[in-house]
C-alpha cells in the first residue's frame, strides 16, 4: 500500500522554464491538496480538488494550475517557473467522509529550486 | 483573518515533560489537529480534537477549549525521537485546515 506518491522527489529549475508535479494515491480518496511549506510558515494551499474533473483555487494559486483527470492522480503544473516558487510542495489526500477525522495523508514531498 | 499562533522552538529535556501550546481564530470550527513533521519528511497525523477535553494517545495527548481557541499538545517521557516539528491546524466551516507555522522541539539528552 503506497499511500500518497510524488514525483520528482528533487527538481531544479531555471527562470521561465515549465514543470509538472504529478501526485498518486491508491487509498480511494475523493479530496486532492497542493501545499506548499516554506520556512517559518505554515502549509500553504495552492489548489485543491473534492473529486475526478474538479478544482479549485487555495490561499496561494498564482503561479500554479492543476488538473484532476482521474481520482487517483492530481497535477500541480508551474507554466513558466519564478524564484519565488522555490519551495517543498506537498500533496496530501483525505476521505469525502465527512464524519472521518478529516486526516490528511501526506505524500514525501518535492523539493524544488528555481534559479 | 483566520491566524493560528504556536511558539516557533522549545527545548526540553530527555524523559520529561513538555506541552505545545497553540491558540486561534478561524472562521468556524470543524475540529483541530495535531501534526507531528520530523525534519525532511512529511507531517504524519497525531491526534483530532473536536470536543472539548483531553484526548490521550500513548505518551501523547491533546487538550481542546473551544469557547477560548486554545489547544496543547502535551508529550510525555519525551525521547530523542520526539525532535520534531509540531504543527497545529484547524478546519474551518468550509472544511479547509488552517495551518499554524510549527513548533520546532529540540529534545536534549
Amino acid at each position: 500500500n503506497a499511500g500518497v506518491t510524488q514525483t520528482p522527489k528533487f527538481r531544479v529549475l531555471k527562470t521561465g522554464q515549465s514543470m509538472t508535479l504529478l501526485c498518486a494515491q491508491d487509498m480511494n480518496h475523493e479530496y486532492m491538496y497542493w501545499y506548499r511549506q516554506d520556512p517559518g510558515m505554515g502549509l500553504r494551499l495552492i489548489h485543491y480538488s473534492v473529486g475526478e474533473g474538479t478544482t479549485a483555487k487555495g490561499e496561494v494559486p498564482d503561479g500554479y494550475n492543476v488538473s484532476r483527470l482521474k481520482k487517483q492522480n492530481f497535477l500541480l503544473g508551474l507554466e513558466s517557473a519564478a524564484p519565488s516558487q522555490t519551495s517543498v510542495y506537498f500533496c496530501a489526500s483525505r476521505s469525502e467522509d465527512r464524519g472521518h477525522t478529516g486526516e490528511l495523508f501526506f505524500g514525501e514531498g518535492s523539493r524544488l529550486t528555481v534559479l | 483573518g483566520q491566524n493560528i499562533d504556536q511558539p516557533t522552538e522549545m527545548t526540553a529535556t530527555e524523559g520529561a515533560i513538555v506541552q505545545i501550546n497553540c491558540t486561534y481564530q478561524t472562521s468556524g470550527f470543524n475540529g483541530l489537529f495535531w501534526y507531528q513533521q520530523h525534519a525532511g519528511e512529511a507531517p504524519t497525523f497525531l491526534s483530532y480534537n473536536v470536543l472539548d477535553g483531553l484526548e490521550e494517545k500513548g505518551r501523547f495527548s491533546s487538550f481542546l477549549s473551544r469557547s477560548k481557541g486554545y489547544s496543547y499538545l502535551l508529550l510525555k517521557e519525551l525521547q530523542m525521537k520526539d525532535s520534531a516539528s509540531y504543527l497545529c491546524a484547524v478546519m474551518d466551516s468550509n472544511y479547509q485546515l488552517i495551518w499554524g507555522a510549527g513548533t520546532k522541539l529540540i529534545i536534549k539528552p
